[in-house]
């Protein structure tokens, strides 16, 4: 079936760097765009990235602009979200999402289950 | 605060009609950009309810519904089920932000 398993989540300090992944299965993933979304513990939702279907655009939320990098290997199924420069505040879930095809933004119609991601020292 | 603004919370008997506005700008809803709407159930990831502003996937029951007028959305839900009772999101593309905006989410209680 239709599914997203995101991994690479953990507790990292202040500073660090930490690559999160995002496993696609059950349909074309080279043909989607894929997002990263997060929700800070008892939070709401917020935006963090975009990729193209073919990876030739990306764009980012301020929030993120600078220290995170998201990226995608059609070859392999799987979505990539590099974060460098973590703050306490970038502490959440991070969600990867599935856009519309041929396109980047739009409708978020399948969504992983979510990997924690907690900065501290 | 979110660029995309939703009331904090919402509540209805069984059986009611509650509607959930989300007020954007003209950089967003007002530039005629498509909000999409999710639910997020407990403890679990957000799943699509409305997308193009008023379009259902399949399994969505017709008792979600959604309208436009300038620069709000309006989430309508009738027949109110206990099982409706979730946090609700409103998104949409913003222009001046060149990226995708959530509102801040409405949490629904049935009572």
């Amino acid at each position: 079936q239709v599914q997203l398993v995101e991994s690479g989540g953990g507790v990292v300090q202040p500073g660090r760097s930490l690559r999160l992944s995002c496993a696609a299965s059950g349909f074309t993933f080279s043909v989607y765009g894929m997002h990263w979304v997060r929700q800070a513990p008892g939070k709401g939702l917020e935006w963090v990235a975009v990729i193209w279907y073919d990876g030739t655009n990306k764009y980012y939320a301020d929030s993120v602009k600078g220290r995170f990098t998201i990226s995608r290997d059609n070859s392999k199924n799987t979505l990539y979200l590099q974060m460098n420069s973590l703050r306490a505040e970038d502490t959440a879930v991070y969600y990867c999402a599935r856009g519309p095809p041929n396109w980047g933004f739009g409708a978020l119609d399948i969504w992983g289950q979510g990997t924690m991601v907690t900065v501290s020292s | 605060q979110s660029v995309l603004t939703q009331p904090p919370s919402v509540s209805g008997a069984p059986g009611q009609r509650v509607t959930i506005s989300c007020t954007g700008n003209s950089s967003n809803i007002g530039a005629n950009y498509d909000v999409y709407w999710y639910q997020q159930l407990p403890g679990t990831a957000p799943k699509l309810l409305i997308y193009d502003n008023n379009n259902r996937p399949s399994g969505v029951p017709d008792r979600f519904s959604a309208s436009k007028s300038g620069t709000s959305v309006t989430l309508a839900i009738t027949g109110l089920q206990a099982e409706d009772e979730a946090d609700y999101y409103c998104q949409s593309y913003d222009r001046s932000l060149s990226g995708s905006v959530f509102g801040g989410g409405t949490k629904l209680t049935v009572l």
